[in-house]
């Protein structure tokens, strides 16, 4: 079964660092989403890119995260200088289609530890 | 915006006994709701869901769950645990035109044989 791959598992980075996660969703798919969940916290919707452009961010999504689809398979999410408050599990996801309602295939996570 | 309650973190559960996952919602507009189960180290997967139509829906490894719009709700239920359902269950919103899901803080499930 077609499922959701996210590299790398764990990554450590010191505070100020750029880091990327990467993701690739499945093949058909046209909808990609990134989501995170702070230790103890709810998961928490980031961001969703279709067509090469986001369709909508939260307000958690500021100047210092970007996404992008640089190529056919790959979705990525950067984090420009991160900070203490961006430790978290991030999930990335993706949809055939993209009205609520669709079946969101989540990843198994990326676990992001900024020291 | 829309919003989900799942209540008590820690959720214990004897083999063979009722399993029941209390979710409220709160939207302005018809949701969809969605329950999704996460194993460890692995994503989360999708258990069930409402979008429209029959107001219960029967989901993946004998899991259900009922929408009632007047107390709105959405509680999971499966008659008889496993040992294998012991995992993390989230509830989650959306609703028409828009994309993201709103989740819940999720109930841990413990199976005690």
């Amino acid at each position: 079964e077609p499922e959701v791959t996210q590299t790398p598992s764990h990554q450590v980075t010191q505070m100020g660092q750029e880091v990327i996660l990467r993701c690739v969703p499945i093949s058909n798919h046209l909808y990609f989403y990134w989501y995170r969940q702070i230790l103890g916290q709810k998961v928490e919707f980031l961001v969703s890119f279709y067509n090469n452009e986001i369709s909508e961010k939260s307000e958690i999504f500021d100047d210092q995260f970007s996404v992008e689809r640089p190529d056919g398979s790959n979705f990525t999410l950067k984090i420009r200088s991160t900070k203490l408050e961006d430790s978290a599990m991030y999930f990335c996801a993706s949809s055939e289609l993209g009205p609520a309602g669709d079946t969101q295939y989540f990843g198994p996570g990326t676990r992001l530890t900024v020291l | 915006a829309q919003s989900v309650t799942q209540l008590g973190s820690h959720v214990s559960v004897s083999e063979g006994a009722l399993v029941l996952l209390r979710c409220n919602y709160s939207s302005s507009v018809p949701p969809y709701l969605f329950w999704y189960v996460q194993y460890p180290n692995q994503g989360l997967q999708l258990l069930l869901k409402y979008t429209t139509g029959a107001t219960l829906v029967k989901g993946i490894n004998g899991f259900e769950a009922e929408f009632k719009k007047s107390e709105t709700s959405f509680h999971l239920t499966k008659p008889s645990a496993h040992m294998s359902d012991a995992a993390e269950y989230f509830c989650a919103v959306s609703v028409r035109g828009n994309n993201r899901l709103a989740f819940g803080k999720g109930n841990q499930v413990v199976v005690i044989p």
